[in-house]
C-alpha cells in the first residue's frame, strides 16, 4: 500500500522568511496530492492540491511542486507570517479509490 | 459551505466501556472516513465507507467498527475501550472516488480512556 514520508517534522522560520515541507511516496499510481493546514485546535483544511499531470501550482504565497519520477512533491510558503504557523499534512491518493494517505505531520512556527 | 459534525468534542471513559463517535456530513457525499490522529503519526485511517451499509478497513481497523445505515452519518464504535486508544478522532466525507474530491473533516472528538 502506499506510504507518505514527510520532512521536517518541526520547522521554525523567521517572519517574512520561506518554509518549505517535503513528501516523498511509494505508490507510483498515486496521482493526486494535496496538502491540508491544521490550527490548533481546529479541523484540517485544504491549502493546496496537485495532480500529477501538472509539475507546479500556485496559489498566491503558497505553491506545491511534484517530481513524479522522484515519486516526491513540496510545499513552499514565501513570506511568511504568523497566521502560517500550524501542522500541515500532506497526502497521496490513487485516481480512483477513496484511500488518502497522509504524512506525519509538520509543526510550523513562523516567529515575528 | 460543507460541514462535518461530530457529536461529541470532549468525552472520558472507562475502560471496557463501549463508546460510539457520531459523524454527520450535509453535503450528500458518498464516502465517509474515520482517521485518528495522534502526535509524530498524523492521520491514519481507521474505516471509511463509500456507499450506505458499506465499509472498508483502513490502515489501524483493530478494536474498532463502524456502521453506516443512512448515507449522511457514519458511526464509529469502540466494543470496549482500552487506554491505548486515548486520542482525537477526526471523521471526513467526501464525493465519489475519483481524484480531487477534497475531503473534508469535522472538528474531531477528543477521546480519553481511563
Amino acid at each position: 500500500g502506499e506510504n507518505v514520508e514527510q520532512h521536517p517534522s518541526t520547522l521554525s522560520v523567521q517572519e517574512g522568511d520561506s518554509a518549505v515541507i517535503k513528501c516523498t511516496y511509494s505508490d507510483s499510481a498515486s496521482n493526486y496530492f494535496p496538502w491540508y493546514k491544521q490550527e490548533l485546535g481546529k479541523r484540517p483544511q485544504l491549502i493546496i492540491d496537485i495532480r500529477s499531470n501538472v509539475g507546479e501550482k500556485k496559489d498566491q504565497r503558497i505553491a506545491v511542486t511534484l517530481n513524479k519520477t522522484a515519486k516526491h512533491f513540496s510545499l513552499h510558503i514565501t513570506e511568511t507570517q504568523p497566521e502560517d504557523s500550524a501542522v500541515y499534512f500532506c497526502a497521496a491518493k490513487r485516481e480512483y479509490g477513496n484511500k488518502l494517505v497522509f504524512g506525519a505531520g509538520t509543526i510550523l512556527r513562523v516567529k515575528s | 459551505d460543507v460541514k462535518v459534525t461530530q457529536s461529541s468534542r470532549y468525552l472520558v471513559k472507562r475502560t471496557g466501556e463501549k463508546v460510539f463517535l457520531e459523524c454527520v456530513q450535509d453535503m450528500d457525499h458518498e464516502n465517509m472516513f474515520w482517521y485518528r490522529q495522534d502526535p509524530g503519526l498524523g492521520l491514519r485511517l481507521i474505516y471509511f465507507s463509500y456507499d450506505v451499509k458499506m465499509k472498508e478497513k483502513g490502515d489501524i481497523p483493530e478494536g474498532y467498527s463502524v456502521s453506516r445505515e443512512k448515507k449522511e452519518r457514519f458511526s464509529l464504535i469502540l466494543e470496549s475501550a482500552s487506554t491505548n486508544q486515548t486520542s482525537m478522532y477526526l471523521c471526513a466525507s467526501s464525493l465519489g472516488q475519483t481524484s480531487g474530491n477534497t475531503i473534508y473533516f469535522g472538528e474531531g472528538s477528543w477521546l480519553t480512556v481511563v
